[in-house]
């Protein structure tokens, strides 16, 4: 089945530690994206790739860095620079970048910082 | 900055109620228009889109929604609510590369 994958479902970190999100497509996408959820807000954009070995920052990129060594994964580091990272994170992937792509998403990552 | 306000945080009708959730952008260019919704426990998923022509888009499972230019609007509409219809629906417009979102609205549905 075509679709993406998020690993690990949950993740608990402590404070000042470094943690990595996993995400793969197999669904031949040029583009990617990381969505961060809070309760009561809409989804919002931390990083994205158009293509492989390129990305650009979204509205919320501050303690967060990512790569895009392959076309069909793009992990999410949340570094101990970020402020707030309990939240819920969520991959998502399309043809293009254009209008007319539909974004697809993956079951999401809940992170708790403790 | 343009923003997507979605006016109703939680619903609850019965079954056959209809619905309208309302959602307004700020974005006064050419827009593509997206409704998601999340089912418990499933991906978020594309319900409809609308990006040229007939502003009255209709989408999976009896949704439609109605582009009005006018009011800056794209309402999402059913006729008729089923107990499968419980769920969070969020409106997205298109603002280069990056999709912006409404906080979502949480539909319930009393059998």
């Amino acid at each position: 089945d075509g679709g993406i994958t998020q690993s690990p479902k949950y993740l608990f970190r402590k404070e000042g530690q470094n943690v990595t999100l996993s995400c793969e497509q197999n669904l031949n996408h040029d583009a990617m994206y990381w969505y961060r959820q809070d309760p009561g807000q809409g989804l919002r954009l931390i990083y994205y790739s158009q293509i492989v070995n390129d990305f650009q920052k979204g509205d919320i990129a501050e303690g967060y860095s990512v790569s895009r060594e392959k076309k069909e994964s793009f992990p999410l580091t949340v570094t101990s620079a970020q402020k707030n990272p309990t939240a819920f994170y969520l991959c998502a992937s399309s043809a293009g970048t254009g209008g007319y792509n539909e974004q697809f998403f993956g079951p999401g990552t809940r992170l708790t910082v403790l | 900055a343009q923003s997507v306000s979605q006016h109703n945080h939680h619903v609850i009708l019965s079954e056959a109620a209809s619905l309208e959730l309302g959602c307004n952008y700020s974005y006064g260019g050419t827009v593509n228009l997206f409704w998601y919704v999340q089912y418990p426990g499933q991906h978020l998923q594309l319900l409809l889109k609308y990006f040229s022509g007939d502003p009255l888009v209709k989408g999976i499972k009896g949704f439609e929604a109605e582009f009005i230019k006018s009011k800056f609007s794209f309402n999402l509409r059913k006729p008729s609510v089923q107990w499968s219809d419980t769920a969070e629906y969020f409106c997205a417009v298109r603002s280069n590369y990056q999709l912006i979102w409404g906080a979502g609205t949480k539909l319930i549905i009393k059998p």
